[in-house]
């Protein structure tokens, strides 16, 4: 069965800090890889992808992402978070399967940046 | 530079009325998604269309139709509103976006209560 697991449901970090936001899936098919983010009562922004080029991805804000085949992993860093990240955060997988693009969710990861 | 509009962004429905929401892109994309967003539970799919004249149920279709009048514009339509279809809606897109990524484009979000 394909899934995403988002591995956890809330990080909490101080500003100037290091941000990771740990992302495992699970699928049969070589996938396509996304991170949205999500501010309060806002819709969602691609952050970043992965479509099978350079394995490690930069994004907007200064995110970047590193699919790891072996591990079925494409967890989210950014160096140094600033206040304005705090957001949810959402790892989908593409399947692409033929025609019918089947996007599977994780459920999201709640980031905190603490002053 | 509007991507994916949709209307209303907010509504408070009474348990039994009916009510379309809308959707239209104007990146000239063939696929369109609705999709729910309820705490805990990420995005799931409602309807998808492939292009136009297809739409296919998603993860969650009972108690809605979709509606895709042309190209642009992909509706939902809620028959009988009940409480458990208090959510927030989105509306999405696929294919380039305004720099020429190819991926998803959200509308900004309907919210809707079911009294």
């Amino acid at each position: 069965a394909q899934s995403v697991t988002q591995l956890d449901s809330h990080v909490s970090v101080s500003e100037g800090t290091p941000v990771l936001l740990r992302c495992n899936y699970s699928s049969s098919y070589s996938p396509s890889l996304f991170w949205y983010v999500q501010h309060p009562n806002k819709g969602l922004q691609l952050l970043l992808k992965y479509t099978s080029a350079a394995t490690l991805v930069k994004g907007i804000n200064g995110f970047e992402a590193e699919f790891k085949k072996s591990e079925t992993s494409f967890h989210l860093t950014k160096p140094s978070a600033h206040m304005s990240d705090a957001a949810e955060y959402f790892c989908v997988v593409n399947l692409n399967a033929g025609n019918n693009r089947k996007l599977i969710w994780g459920l999201g990861t709640s980031l905190a940046v603490n002053p | 530079n509007a991507g994916v509009t949709q209307t209303p962004k907010f509504q408070v429905l009474k348990t039994g009325q009916s009510m379309t929401l809308q959707c239209a892109q104007d990146m000239n994309h063939n696929s369109m998604y609705w999709y729910r967003q309820d705490p805990g539970m990420g995005l799931r799919l409602i309807y998808y269309s492939a292009s136009e004249g297809t739409t296919d149920k998603g993860e969650v279709p009972n108690g809605y139709n979709v509606s895709r009048l042309n190209k642009r514009e992909f509706s939902l339509r809620l028959e009988s509103a009940a409480p458990s279809q208090t959510s927030v809606y989105f509306c999405a897109s696929w294919g380039a976006d305004r720099r020429g990524d190819y991926g998803y484009t959200f509308g900004s979000g309907t919210r809707l209560t079911v009294v």
